[in-house]
């Protein structure tokens, strides 16, 4: 049984730097082809994609947010960690993370937490 | 960077009709690597249909996966109160690795 579980704080300042935790169980991201993604959903507005991380540590960004974007991996703990730099009021949104699977299908999620930026 | 574009944005129909939902991509993509979602308010999507038309875990066969090239498209028969929702399509390749589409809202007329 896969399943995954978002942590971080709800409220950022502008400016601040936000740091979610992702923690997962029931699969390896030490096994070939494994992978976990990060998305997020604005209030009432659609998922966008942020990041992935394979199973050999090759990283993926969204192109609009690579530069304030880093993800890395603690396989020894079952997490991955989602760094976003100078968090602005537009970043406020639910954070997901996902597992992915083999045709880059995302049948596992985490729960989603909710993210605020605000002064 | 492929973009990928739902229509319609809102569909009315009612229980026992038939909905067609569309996904257009900005360049070719094979359809090995389209999937759909549905989420509900305050849920996270649920995996529906993904690697060509293979169904996920507990997902009826009324839902339904079809396209090929830039032209890709979920059909859900005979509609029932709970599948009046939101419903994305999604592509995983290369530069970017992902995308969504804006969403198509299932609405009961």
């Amino acid at each position: 049984q896969i399943t995954l579980k978002e942590s971080g704080p709800n409220l950022v300042k502008p400016t601040q730097p936000l740091t979610l935790t992702c923690t997962f169980s029931g699969f390896s991201l030490s096994s070939d082809g494994a992978g976990v993604v990060w998305i997020r959903q604005p209030p009432g507005q659609a998922l966008e994609w942020l990041a992935l991380v394979y199973w050999d540590d090759d990283k993926h960004y969204s192109p609009s947010l690579k530069n304030r974007l880093t993800i890395t991996t603690d396989t020894s703990k079952n997490q991955v960690v989602l760094k976003m730099t100078n968090m602005d009021s537009v970043d406020t949104a639910t954070y997901f993370c996902a597992h992915k699977g083999g045709f880059g299908e995302l049948q596992y999620w985490g729960q989603g937490t909710p993210v605020t930026v605000s002064s | 960077e492929i973009v990928l574009t739902q229509s319609p944005g809102t569909l009315s129909l009612s229980p026992g009709d038939t909905a067609t939902l569309s996904c257009r991509a900005s360049q070719s993509v094979s359809i090995s690597y389209i999937a759909w979602y549905q989420q509900r308010p305050g849920q996270a999507p649920r995996l529906l249909i993904y690697g060509a038309s293979g169904r996920a875990t507990d997902i009826p066969d009324r839902f339904s996966g079809s396209g090929s090239g830039t032209d890709f498209t979920l059909t859900i028969h005979r509609l029932e109160p709970e599948d009046f929702a939101v419903y994305y399509c999604q592509r995983y390749g290369s530069s970017p690795a992902y995308s969504f589409g804006q969403g198509t809202k299932l609405e009961m007329k």
